[in-house]
């Protein structure tokens, strides 16, 4: 059975602040998305990663896909009240790649 | 932009009561699903479906069944709801194998 680990399973910081959260799998990644769900509405994709020793950057956040592909971060630089939300990561099921296992998520809020 | 739309926000309904729930993308997507979502339990996939009249059972199926009788169309039924079904439910839907999945905005469900 994959296990997707997140943490921390809460942060709250203030504006401005720098933030790292963190999933790790059981299992070798075949790739890995980051998902951010904001209150009242439904995850969002943000990222895929899918080489060893990979970095995407979207704006403030930057992923990095660990070399060995069996863990992942996602680097929050002068985070601010909009970051707030759960940060969700999510693999293809080794057995059916049509379905995603999703960690528990770290929920973050971003004080003005 | 790909949109899933869930019929209801917000539902109450009584302990026996057979509950539907509505699910419906315009992407042409093959793939659809039902999570439910809960504090501390993460995302925990219900049923997904990935083509016309076909299901498979996620990891929580007990006291659910689903429907996909039109490739657009999902649905979530509880044939007797209980007080342990008080959840969000999220549909989704996604193109393939991999592909980041494309949610709708939950439907809150209060069983009493």
């Amino acid at each position: 059975t994959q296990l997707l680990e997140q943490s921390p399973q809460f942060l709250s910081i203030q504006e401005g602040e720098n933030l790292t959260v963190y999933c790790n799998s059981s299992s070798v990644f075949s790739s890995l998305q980051w998902y951010r769900q904001e209150p009242g509405e439904g995850p969002v994709l943000l990222v895929t990663v899918v080489t060893g020793g990979e970095v995407k950057k979207l704006k403030r956040l930057t992923f990095q896909f660990g070399d060995a592909r069996k863990d992942s971060s996602l680097h929050i630089t002068a985070a601010q009240p909009g970051d707030t939300g759960l940060y969700l990561c999510a693999e293809p099921n080794n057995n059916a790649g049509n379905m995603l296992t999703f960690g528990g998520g770290t929920r973050l809020m971003v004080k003005p | 932009d790909v949109k899933v739309t869930q019929s209801s926000r917000y539902l109450v309904k009584r302990t026996g009561e057979k509950v539907f729930l509505e699910c419906v993308q315009d992407m042409d997507h093959e793939n659809m699903f039902w999570y439910r979502q809960d504090p501390g339990l993460g995302l925990r996939l219900i049923y997904f479906s990935y083509d016309v009249k076909m299901k498979e059972k996620g990891d929580i199926p007990e006291g659910y069944s689903v429907s996909r009788e039109k490739k657009e169309r999902f649905s979530l039924i509880l044939e007797s709801a209980s007080t342990n079904q008080t959840s969000m439910y999220l549909c989704a839907s996604s193109w393939g194998v991999g592909s980041p999945l494309h949610f709708g905005n939950g439907t809150r469900l209060t069983v009493t």
